[in-house]
């Protein structure tokens, strides 16, 4: 099994509807991030966690929300979706201890 | 070298060549770096890490060189390999202090696009 799982893997969504992708983790780690990846550019932050009570705000969290069900369980949620929401995300996770971030493959969401 | 914009830096080499795939990163402050590789479909791999008070660290077949003077920091391949195809980025830690925690999130650059031919 991977380290970290994402799911759905693919997902069209209509403009406008709420949508939730979900990630968990088998690593043990405290820390999830969510990012966004758009073509030609990088890695975006959306939100983070550092623990199951710590959310955090990223460089682009407008329209997006997350929940921390547990240590292994961080969901991002797009209330309403819109076209420009269009893009493959990605969720990882950290040991403190060390710096390099564990990523899933990848949900990618087109929203038309 | 990273750049901004919609359009990645490409390399394309032969196979048994040598890449390399530069990066340039932004803050001083940075104190841990790290390379990633991005086959299609897929999420971003490790693929080796350098610390600031280190200039050169060696993995198998890849080498990390880190140059602080001009904040730039560099990828080598020896002997490329077609399964070497991908996107490759680099990634800054700046660690930032909040509530007495220390805390470090990863700034990644825009990647640049390597293909090997065979």
């Amino acid at each position: 099994d991977a380290d970290v799982t994402q799911t759905p893997r693919n997902r069209i969504t209509k403009t406008g509807k709420r949508i939730m992708l979900e990630c968990s983790q088998t690593k043990g780690h405290d820390r999830m991030y969510w990012y966004r990846q758009d073509p030609g550019l990088g890695l975006r932050l959306i939100y983070y966690s550092f623990d199951v009570k710590d959310i955090n705000k990223g460089e682009i969290s407008d329209g997006y929300s997350v929940s921390r069900q547990a240590q292994a369980k961080f969901s991002l949620s797009l209330e309403s979706a819109i076209p420009n929401q269009t893009a493959l995300y990605f969720c990882a996770t950290s040991d403190p201890g060390r710096g390099g971030y564990t990523f899933g493959s990848g949900t990618r969401l087109t929203v038309v | 070298g990273e750049s901004v914009g919609l359009h990645l830096p490409t390399l394309s080499v032969q196979e048994g060549d040598n890449s390399i795939i530069n990066c340039a990163y932004s803050n001083s402050a940075s104190d841990y770096f790290i390379w990633y590789k991005q086959e299609s479909g897929k999420g971003p791999q490790f693929i080796i890490d350098i610390r600031s008070n280190m200039d050169k660290r060696q993995g198998q077949r890849v080498t990390v060189l880190l140059n602080k003077t001009v904040k730039h920091l560099s990828l080598q391949i020896a002997a490329t390999q077609p399964g070497d195809s991908a996107v490759y980025f680099c990634a800054e830690r700046v660690t930032g202090i909040a509530g007495g925690t220390s805390y470090g999130k990863l700034t990644f650059g825009q990647g640049t696009i390597l293909t090997v031919h065979p």
